[in-house]
């Protein structure tokens, strides 16, 4: 079936840097467009980049300029975000997510159809 | 970035009622708008893509509408494993924005 497992929890200094993998399987994982969203404790859900699996190409939230990158690996079907000079504000569960594309008469409507089951990342002293 | 207001933030309801949530684009979005459901402590799921197309696999009970500026999530019979937190998403640009939420409780 088709799915998205993550890696395991972390706990991180603040300044240091954390490192999600997040490996698909069921389906051809160059075919679609990942995304990164993060939920911090008791909070919304929060858009942070994109990557084309296929080309490398990204797209990063302005917010996360600088201090994110996306990549992936497609000889393993994972992809990774890495957050640097981690703030306790970046305590959050990190979800990827794979991106829907869908053909409605002659426009494309997209959203996030698979999900990952989610890495929590803590950041504390 | 194109904000998104979803109103209420919670709503108390009962088995068998009609729920209608609503959200609100800052800017014009046409039909690019998506519905998730989140459980306590697991990952979105995709309910409605473009503003009223549903999922597969998610029960007819839930529709989507609007374009726009102005969209509904309506549940027509809410069941008790309904009970959640409902996101709208715009996919018109980057960068994707979220609602703030609305929960669902049990009255």
């Amino acid at each position: 079936q088709v799915q998205l497992v993550q890696s395991g929890a972390e706990v991180k200094k603040p300044g240091a840097s954390v490192k999600v993998s997040c490996k698909a399987s069921g389906y051809t994982f160059t075919g679609h467009y990942l995304h990164w969203v993060r939920q911090a404790p008791g909070q919304g859900l929060e858009w942070m980049g994109r990557i084309n699996p296929a080309t490398g190409g990204t797209d990063y939230a302005q917010k996360f300029q600088g201090r994110v990158t996306m990549t992936r690996d497609t000889s393993i079907s994972t992809a990774y975000m890495e957050l640097s000079g981690l703030r306790s504000d970046d305590t959050a569960v990190y979800y990827c997510a794979r991106d829907l594309e869908r053909r409605v008469g002659t426009y494309y409507y997209y959203g996030m159809d698979v999900w990952g089951q989610g890495t929590t990342a803590t950041v504390s002293s | 970035d194109i904000q998104m207001t979803q109103s209420p933030s919670s709503v108390s309801a009962s088995v068998g009622d009609r729920v209608t949530i609503t959200c609100r684009a800052s800017q014009g979005i046409g039909s690019w708008l998506a519905w998730y459901q989140q459980k306590p402590g697991k990952a979105p799921k995709l309910l409605i893509y473009g503003a009223s197309n549903l999922q597969s696999g998610v029960p007819s009970r839930f529709s989507g509408s609007g374009s726009g500026t102005d969209f509904t999530l309506t549940i027509s019979s809410l069941q008790p494993e309904d009970f959640a937190t409902y996101y709208c998403q715009q996919a018109n640009s980057f960068p994707r924005t979220f609602g703030g939420g609305t929960k669902v409780e049990i009255k």
